[in-house]
């Protein structure tokens, strides 16, 4: 147990739908991350927050968007849902967010757009 | 533009023998690198990891080795272990346009350890 949440585990929606992630970090951990694996993709960057801010911006479509809350949870909103957006959605996280720290995954929101 | 490249989706191997899992970048600046492993419905777990200044990094079963001028990374694992069975992820950090610093991941390789 990697001691980050995520929910729901998993997620049937209709395109054009909008959904909702959650995630709540490590206890400790400032920052956040998110991450998109499609199927035979690697791990895609999304967003990274660290302490509600954001503070690095990867491959997010204008329809995805992100926030971290004073109690350091994050949210992952997803827009005009696409079939192409069916994915696995990991939350990260990590002490002080520098790529050279270890992050800790969640096990993942399955999403599926019918 | 795939940046970290796991050119191996499967690799199967016999309990106690070697298993090498290659990974090969294409962005000069990077300059850390990370194994991580998956099991099913579970999210990546951090293995280990080597920085630029290195050559080769051990822990316990496991070691990596960076070769920069060939931008290739090999994690070994001796012995092989049934446990050992899962999706392994390489990553590598760097810096992208924006000046902010990512972590890369390649596709995976999915090992299979043989009984």
């Amino acid at each position: 147990d990697s001691g980050v949440t995520q929910t729901p585990k998993h997620l049937i929606t209709a395109t054009g739908q909008r959904v909702t992630l959650r995630c709540s970090p490590r206890s400790g951990d400032l920052s956040v991350y998110w991450y998109q694996q499609s199927l035979d993709q690697g791990l895609q960057f999304l967003i990274q927050y660290y302490n509600g801010e954001e503070r690095a911006k990867g491959n997010i479509l204008e329809r995805f968007s992100a926030q971290q809350f004073p109690d350091l949870h994050s949210e992952l909103n997803l827009s005009s849902l696409e079939l192409g957006d069916s994915a696995l959605y990991f939350c990260a996280s990590s002490a002080r967010g520098t790529a050279y720290e270890t992050q800790y995954f969640g096990p993942g929101t399955r999403l599926l757009v019918l | 533009d795939q940046q970290v490249k796991q050119n191996s989706p499967s690799l199967s191997v016999q309990e106690g023998r070697i298993s090498i899992l290659n990974c090969d970048y294409t962005n000069s600046m990077f300059d850390y690198f990370l194994w991580y492993k998956k099991y099913p419905a579970e999210g990546p777990t951090f293995l280990i990891s080597i920085s630029s200044i290195k050559d080769k990094n051990e822990d316990g079963r496991f070691t990596v080795f960076l070769n920069k001028s060939a931008k290739h990374l090999s994690l070994h694992i001796v012995p092989s272990q049934p446990g050992d069975s899962a999706v392994y992820f390489c990553a590598a950090s760097g810096w992208d346009q924006t000046g902010a610093n990512n972590l890369f991941f390649g596709t995976g390789t999915r090992l299979t350890v043989i009984p």
